[in-house]
This record gives C-alpha cells, sequence and structure tokens, in this order.
C-alpha cells in the first residue's frame, strides 16, 4: 500500500519568512496530492492540490511542486503570516481514489 | 451549503464499553470516508463508502470496528468493546465521484 513520510513534525519561523514541508511517497500509482491545514480545534481544510501531469502549482503566497521520478513533493509557504500558524497534512491519493496522509508538520509563525 | 457533521465532537468511554459516531456528509456526495488519526501520528484510511456499498474497508483495524452506511446517506462508526488503544481523533469525509474531500471536525475518543 501507500506510505507517505512528512519532515519535519514542527516547523518554527519568523513572520516574513518562508517555510518549507517535504513529503514523499512510495506508490508510483498515486496521481493526486492535496494538502491539508488544521487550525486548532478546526476541521483538516484543503488549501491546495496537485495532480500528477504537473510540476508546480502556485496560490497567491502558497506553492506546491512535485517530482514524479523521485516522488517527492513539498509546500512552500512565502512570506508568512501568524495565521499560518497550524499543524499541515499532506496525503497521497491511489488509485482506489483513497487518501494517505503524512503525520503532519505544526508550523509556529512567530510575530 | 453544510459542510461535513460529526457528533459527537468529544466522547469519554470506559474500556470495554461501546460507542457510536456518527458522520452527517455534504448533501449529494455518494463516496463518504473515515480517517483516523492517533495523537502524534498520521491521519489513517480506515475504509470508503460509495453511497451504501462498502468499497474499501482494508484500513479498519479489527472486528470491533463496525461502519454503516444505511440508505446512502449518513454513517456511523461502532467501536465494541472498546479498547485503551482506540483512542484518538475519527474525521469523516465526503466527496462527489473523485473530487475534493471535505472533512468534518472530528470526534475526539478517549478510552479510560
Amino acid at each position: 500500500g501507500e506510505n507517505v513520510e512528512q519532515h519535519p513534525s514542527t516547523l518554527s519561523v519568523q513572520e516574513g519568512d518562508s517555510a518549507v514541508i517535504k513529503c514523499t511517497y512510495s506508490d508510483s500509482a498515486s496521481n493526486y496530492f492535496p494538502w491539508y491545514k488544521q487550525e486548532l480545534g478546526k476541521r483538516p481544510q484543503l488549501i491546495i492540490d496537485i495532480r500528477s501531469n504537473v510540476g508546480e502549482k502556485k496560490d497567491q503566497r502558497i506553492a506546491v511542486t512535485l517530482n514524479k521520478t523521485a516522488k517527492h513533493f513539498s509546500l512552500h509557504i512565502t512570506e508568512t503570516q501568524p495565521e499560518d500558524s497550524a499543524v499541515y497534512f499532506c496525503a497521497a491519493k491511489n488509485g482506489a481514489n483513497n487518501l494517505f496522509f503524512g503525520t503532519g508538520t505544526r508550523l509556529t509563525v512567530i510575530p | 451549503e453544510a459542510g461535513v457533521t460529526q457528533f459527537p465532537s468529544h466522547s469519554v468511554i470506559e474500556k470495554g464499553q461501546t460507542v457510536t459516531l456518527r458522520c452527517d456528509p455534504i448533501s449529494g456526495h455518494d463516496n463518504l470516508y473515515w480517517y483516523r488519526r492517533v495523537m502524534g501520528k498520521e491521519i489513517k484510511f480506515l475504509l470508503h463508502f460509495v453511497k451504501e456499498s462498502k468499497q474499501d474497508e482494508s484500513g479498519m483495524p479489527n472486528n470491533r470496528f463496525l461502519a454503516e452506511r444505511t440508505g446512502g446517506t449518513y454513517s456511523t462508526l461502532k467501536v465494541q468493546p472498546a479498547e485503551l488503544e482506540d483512542s484518538g481523533v475519527y474525521f469523516c469525509a465526503s466527496s462527489q465521484v473523485r473530487g475534493i474531500q471535505y472533512f468534518g471536525a472530528g470526534t475526539r475518543l478517549s478510552v479510560l
């Protein structure tokens, strides 16, 4: 089955700096990679996603890159703000349409 | 449009008791998923319904867990009897066909 690894588990950055979270996956058949943000006490919410036929996708301060050959994908947040503080989960979707998640990264943006 | 709702938000039970979690998906979403997050670990897939049918239940940990989705609307996940290691946050998500999965806020289960 699919195995997703995520690093780092915790990340602290100064407000305005960039944050990068990295994930790897094992199943070469996985073709969809969403990122979810979970604020304290709230539901996980999709913030950006990328499909396997695309190498990079950007939405304002958030970008995701995908290297299919290496089975790596990363989340990049630029100009971080305190409201970016949350737990971020990467995931990979397999052929059965099921999501396999990483262990999460707790991002803290220090004002 | 109402989102995915889960009930209860928190349940505290003793080992050996039974607990039933409920999930109401977004109206019109045929796909319903259950996940569990044990503290500090990944959000782990449990099972997937398409309408009332179990499409994939490969993530269900053991036969103490029973999921149902009668009529293809809301779903329940029953744990009987509960064990200490069942503690965690149980998430439900729903989607249209191969669409984005929208999550509920989760049920935090504490087994004492």
